[in-house]
């Protein structure tokens, strides 16, 4: 069964700074990753997901993420925060072979401008 | 493309009573997934439907039950509501199942039900 860590439940950065959201997985088969992002009130959004081939992943409103098979990470970035930006972040895995899709418990970004 | 609907949006109930929560996948999508959300448990997993048959369950009292219909559409459905019932019900479709599919899911804009 696959699984998902999130490290860190609320992350706070300046306007204009790295942001860095960190994602550890578990998973018994090479698995399908996937970076969501939620706003208040509303559903989840998909902002990058990674099934094979490049391991750089770009994403909507310029995130992205880089599948490390060696670290069992996909942590999401973005070179520049934007007030936009802040939101709730949900890391997820899941196993090409079904629709097992496990979600992290959540990073809340907060932008300080 | 129309996205995952949820009807209603907003609910209000009382203890006791039960509710049932309705989802429209995107055209095309078999399988639906249905979420509880709460600021203390995070979101988490209830049941999966796939052409009309319960796939895979979450760890959720059997109060909590669905269906899915031969058009795609599902519903939940609560018995007996409790106060921490309270939270958004998110419902997500996905093309699983579909040769190409990568199993990312579509997710509805969520039913917020209150339980007084």
């Amino acid at each position: 069964a696959q699984s998902v860590t999130q490290l860190g439940s609320h992350v706070s950065v300046s306007e204009g700074a790295l942001v860095l959201l960190r994602c550890n997985y578990s998973s018994s088969v090479p698995p399908y990753l996937f970076w969501y992002v939620q706003y208040p009130n509303q559903g989840l959004q998909l902002l990058l997901k990674y099934t094979t081939g490049a391991t750089l992943v770009k994403g909507i409103n310029g995130f992205e993420a880089e599948f490390k098979k060696s670290e069992t990470s996909f942590h999401l970035t973005k070179p520049s925060a934007h007030m936009s930006d802040a939101a709730e972040y949900f890391c997820a895995v899941s196993d090409p072979n079904n629709n097992d899709m496990r979600f992290g418990a959540g990073t809340r970004l907060t932008v300080k401008p | 493309k129309a996205g995952v609907t949820q009807t209603p949006r907003y609910l209000i109930k009382t203890r006791g009573q039960q509710v049932t929560l309705s989802c429209s996948p995107i055209s095309g999508h078999r399988s639906v997934s249905w979420y509880q959300q709460t600021p203390g448990q995070g979101l988490q997993f209830l049941f999966e439907y796939f052409s009309e048959t319960q796939r895979n369950k979450g760890n959720f009292p059997g109060r909590f039950s669905g269906r899915q219909f031969s058009n795609s559409r599902s519903e939940m459905n609560v018995s007996t509501l409790e106060l921490g019932d309270s939270a958004l019900y998110l419902c997500a479709s996905s093309l699983q199942g579909t040769s190409g599919s990568t199993n990312e899911q579509f997710f509805g804009p969520g039913t917020r039900l209150t339980v007084l």
